[in-house]
């Protein structure tokens, strides 16, 4: 299994421009995760998602972020428009559903790191 | 709400010196809690998990960890760390569906 995968490694963009950050998760799973991670304020989950529904988005600092899902194997992460205070590594997380497992493991993606000037 | 506090932000230990990571919890009903590390420019790898039965969890790498839940707390140990241990390290508790992490704890080896 390639684990969940996350493109691009690296965003570097210009204050007011568009981001859309990529999360494929482990086949199977049906939890998706994303993450902030900053020095100031450490992990924080911003959105999640069950069976490509948006369960809880009350971590999206504000309107200018937005999360799909579109299919099981997809989901974004968009950013418009950005500043430069979203410059952080942003983190997409899969794990099953299955009520045997419920309480299983998140497999992180390696992450996107983004910078806004 | 449940939180996590990790109260040292960064340590350092020598090489082949033992470990011990503190994580104290806030949640009211019986913790779920995990140990994550993050190496640098990677995302976040699984260390241990704790859901009831023994209250000393064996993870990978040689880390175990610790539940007493009269302290609140889940600390991480590790009797002799190794350089290739050097790392940010994080504990989560978990709620309905949602980990809660804590700040993290950065951990330099010196040679």
């Amino acid at each position: 299994d390639a684990g969940v995968i996350q493109s691009p490694r690296h965003e570097v963009t210009e204050m007011g421009q568009e981001v859309t950050l990529r999360c494929k998760p482990i086949s199977g799973h049906d939890y998706l995760f994303w993450y902030r991670q900053t020095m100031m304020r450490g992990l924080e989950l911003l959105i999640y998602f069950n069976n490509n529904v948006p369960i809880d988005d009350s971590g999206m600092p504000e309107d200018r972020f937005s999360a799909k899902m579109p299919n099981a194997s997809f989901s974004t992460l968009k950013i418009q428009p950005s500043e430069p205070r979203d410059s952080a590594v942003y983190f997409c997380a899969s794990r099953t559903g299955d009520l045997k497992r419920i309480l299983d493991t998140q497999y992180f993606g390696p992450g996107t790191r983004l910078t806004v000037l | 709400a449940q939180s996590v506090t990790q109260p040292d932000i960064h340590i350092t230990v020598s090489e082949g010196a033992s470990l011990e990571l503190r994580c104290n919890y806030s949640y009211g009903a019986t913790p779920y809690l995990f140990w994550y590390v993050q190496s640098p420019g990677q995302g976040l790898q699984l260390l241990l998990k704790y859901f009831s039965g023994d209250t000393l969890v064996q993870g990978i790498k040689g880390f175990e960890a610790e539940f007493k839940r009269s302290q609140s707390s889940f600390n991480l140990r590790k009797p002799s760390v190794h350089w290739s241990d050097a790392a940010e390290y994080f504990c989560a508790v978990k709620g309905a569906q949602k980990l809660v992490f804590g700040q993290g704890t950065r951990l330099t080896i010196n040679p």
